[in-house]
């Protein structure tokens, strides 16, 4: 069965600080991988999703994320954090029925 | 406007009572989803419809049903409401073609 770990629950980040957040992966297949944020009392806002092709994803915000497959890890980053990052974080993998598998989330909390 | 909208946003309601929980998009996307988000536990998918006359469970449907009356309306019911199922619900639609899903801004529901 598939799964989606996000191994840390909340992350304290100084703004202008860089910022890693991880996600691993259990899929039989090519995984399609998404990363979405939540900001405080919001829906979820995509920031970027990988299908194939260059590992490294470009997405919104100034954020980026790396397919490594050996690793089974889709990890995010930024390398300057602003105060507006802080939210919830969630990685998602879909199936081949298009159906969305969540990672519990990371909290990002930013400091000043 | 926004794309995606669901209404109630915000309701609270007894135990036992039913409660209808509707969601239109105007994106033109044939697939729609509903989630429930608990702390700690990311969003988990309760049914998802990918068109108008098909209907599927997710894994956690046990004391919801849907019904899809339109390519755009998607709503989601609890029969007889009961107090964990107090969780923020979201609506998501996707068109086959991005495999992207974009959602709504949440419904918070209170059940007493």
């Amino acid at each position: 069965a598939q799964s989606v770990t996000q191994p840390d629950i909340h992350i304290t980040v100084s703004e202008g600080a860089s910022l890693e957040l991880r996600c691993n992966y259990s899929y039989g297949a090519t995984p399609y991988l998404f990363w979405y944020v939540q900001s405080p009392g919001q829906g979820l806002q995509l920031l970027l999703k990988y299908f194939s092709g260059d590992t490294l994803v470009q997405g919104i915000k100034g954020f980026e994320a790396e397919f490594k497959r050996s690793q089974s890890s889709f990890n995010l980053r930024k390398p300057s954090v602003h105060w507006s990052d802080a939210a919830e974080y969630f990685c998602a993998v879909e199936n081949s029925w298009g159906k969305l598998q969540f990672g519990a989330g990371t909290q990002v909390v930013v400091t000043p | 406007d926004a794309d995606v909208t669901q209404t109630p946003r915000n309701r609270i309601t007894k135990t036992g009572k039913r409660i209808m929980l509707e969601c239109s998009q105007t994106k033109g996307h044939d697939r729609m989803y509903w989630y429930r988000q608990d702390p700690g536990l990311g969003l988990r998918l309760i049914y998802y419809s990918f068109d108008v006359k098909d209907i599927n469970k997710g894994e956690i449907s046990d004391g919801y049903s849907v019904s899809r009356q339109a390519q755009a309306k998607f709503s989601l019911s609890l029969e007889s409401a009961i107090p964990n199922q107090t969780a923020l619900y979201f609506c998501a639609t996707s068109d086959r073609d991005t495999d992207t899903q974009y959602f709504g801004p949440g419904t918070r529901l209170t059940v007493l």
